[in-house]
């Protein structure tokens, strides 16, 4: 089946830029997405891309498609200590918006 | 503003007994409506999806069961649970065309 797959783990010192990789399969995803999931919590919807751009950018969030490698990646600038959580890349595949996640990627984020 | 909820948020349970987790979405109609699991340390696996009223898709074989009594109203059931039935179940909806997919605070399943 179709998958997506994260690095696991990315530690950063505060201010400085995080940049999250994600590699996908399926060449007929339409959308791809960056959730935020804090501790126990639910996921946070933080951007998406239409795979027809190479990049989209919002706020302190840059989004980069490498369409032809079906890579993806996050840039987070200035990244703070409130950034630490767990992202996960997700792409959207077939009809009705369902999604495949990967297994996330723990950002620790130290002064 | 649409929200959604989940109930409960932890639950335990012992093994054999039965499951009945709910999900409600406000502020909209018509949504498509999900079940995820996210098993300790891994990513989210969708089991449902349902696009109306009794409209309910498999997406992986499973000892779990879906319902969509109502519009806004996803329920996830077992008649039985196994010790792999552990997790995070999070409920997410979408809008009908739309690109955005919004989840729960998500329910904590330990089965033992």
């Amino acid at each position: 089946g179709e998958d997506v797959e994260q690095s696991l783990f990315l530690s950063v010192r505060e201010g400085d830029s995080s940049v999250i990789n994600c590699t996908y399969t399926d060449s007929s995803s339409t959308y791809l997405y960056w959730y935020k999931q804090e501790p126990g919590a639910g996921l946070q919807l933080l951007t998406y891309i239409f795979s027809n751009m190479d990049m989209k950018q919002d706020q302190r969030l840059t989004v980069l498609l490498n369409k032809k490698d079906k890579h993806l990646s996050l840039r987070i600038a200035d990244t703070q200590t409130g950034d630490s959580a767990i992202y996960f890349c997700a792409s959207a595949t077939g009809g009705y918006n369902k999604l495949i996640f990967g297994a996330g990627t723990r950002l620790a984020v130290h002064p | 503003s649409q929200t959604i909820h989940q109930w409960p948020a932890t639950l335990v349970q012992p093994v054999g007994s039965p499951l009945s987790l709910e999900c409600t979405v406000e502020g909209t109609s018509n949504p498509n409506l999900y079940w995820y699991r996210q098993a300790a340390g891994r990513g989210l696996q969708l089991l449902f999806y349902s696009v109306g009223i009794g409209q309910i898709s498999s997406e992986v074989p499973q000892n779990l069961s879906a319902s969509r009594p109502q519009d806004r109203q996803f329920i996830l059931s077992s008649k039985k649970l196994l010790l792999s039935d552990s997790g995070f179940y999070l409920c997410a909806w979408s809008g009908r065309g739309a690109v955005e997919q919004f989840f729960g605070p998500g329910t904590r399943l330990t089965v033992l």
